[in-house]
């Protein structure tokens, strides 16, 4: 099975500043098949990326999705006061089927 | 647009089972794949299952053989019955799911299982 491990656990930044946050898989992962999701505290998580790069409906071009193999990345260009927030990485899997999350990366505010 | 309601959590006692269901008020239902994910306290997310269109069902090993998901297309909901619960199944069950079984387009607002004696 697939293991994702996201990288910092914790992010400490600035309004304005640029967020690179990683997310290693055990194995090789299909791009088509990782998609990244945005928590905020009690709310309910919210898809952000797709296929690795695209971004879902309603979701502001500052955040961009990279990567391939087993590397892949979140980055958000200027963070806003509403992108602090917990973000998780998610693969699926053809075999055995299966779909994992990552561990999640906290954005907080410096 | 989907919306997605969760409803049947509650307090559970360990050994015991627990059906959590999720209704669909979308009109594409049928043909969405979905998911039931739950995170713990404090914690991070964890896929359980899926269910395709058709029905054929996968699972996370660490539910397989005690939880189980089913779907009613003609009444827009899917389940997920819980057997066997322990203490580390406490946990705010989500619903999601979408037109790929890759990711989740849609979540639910969640319900609350809580196990304990």
């Amino acid at each position: 099975e697939i293991v994702l491990t996201q990288s910092p656990g914790t992010l400490s930044l600035s309004p304005g500043e640029r967020a690179t946050l990683s997310c290693r898989a055990s194995q090789s992962v299909s791009s088509s098949y990782l998609a990244w999701y945005q928590q905020k505290p009690g709310q309910v998580p919210r898809l952000l990326i797709y296929a690795a790069s695209s971004r879902a409906t309603g979701i502001p071009d500052r955040f961009s999705g990279s990567g391939s193999g087993t590397d892949f990345t979140l980055t958000i260009s200027r963070l806003e006061p509403e992108d602090f927030a917990v973000y998780y990485c998610q693969q699926y899997s053809s075999s055995p089927r299966v779909l994992t999350f990552g561990g999640g990366t906290k954005v907080e505010i410096k | 647009e989907v919306q997605l309601v969760e409803s049947g959590g509650g307090l559970v006692q360990p050994g015991g089972s627990v059906r959590v269901s999720c209704v669909d008020s979308g009109f594409t239902f049928s043909n969405n794949y979905m998911s039931w994910v739950r995170q713990a306290p404090g914690k991070g997310l964890e896929w359980l299952s899926l269910i395709y269109t058709g029905g054929t069902t996968y699972y996370a090993d660490s539910v397989k053989g005690r939880f189980t998901i089913s779907r009613d297309n003609s009444k827009n909901t899917v389940y997920l019955e819980m057997n066997s619960v322990r203490a580390e199944d406490t946990a705010v069950y989500y619903c999601a799911g979408g037109v790929s079984r890759h990711y989740f387009d849609y979540w639910g607002q969640g319900t609350l299982v809580t196990v304990s004696s």
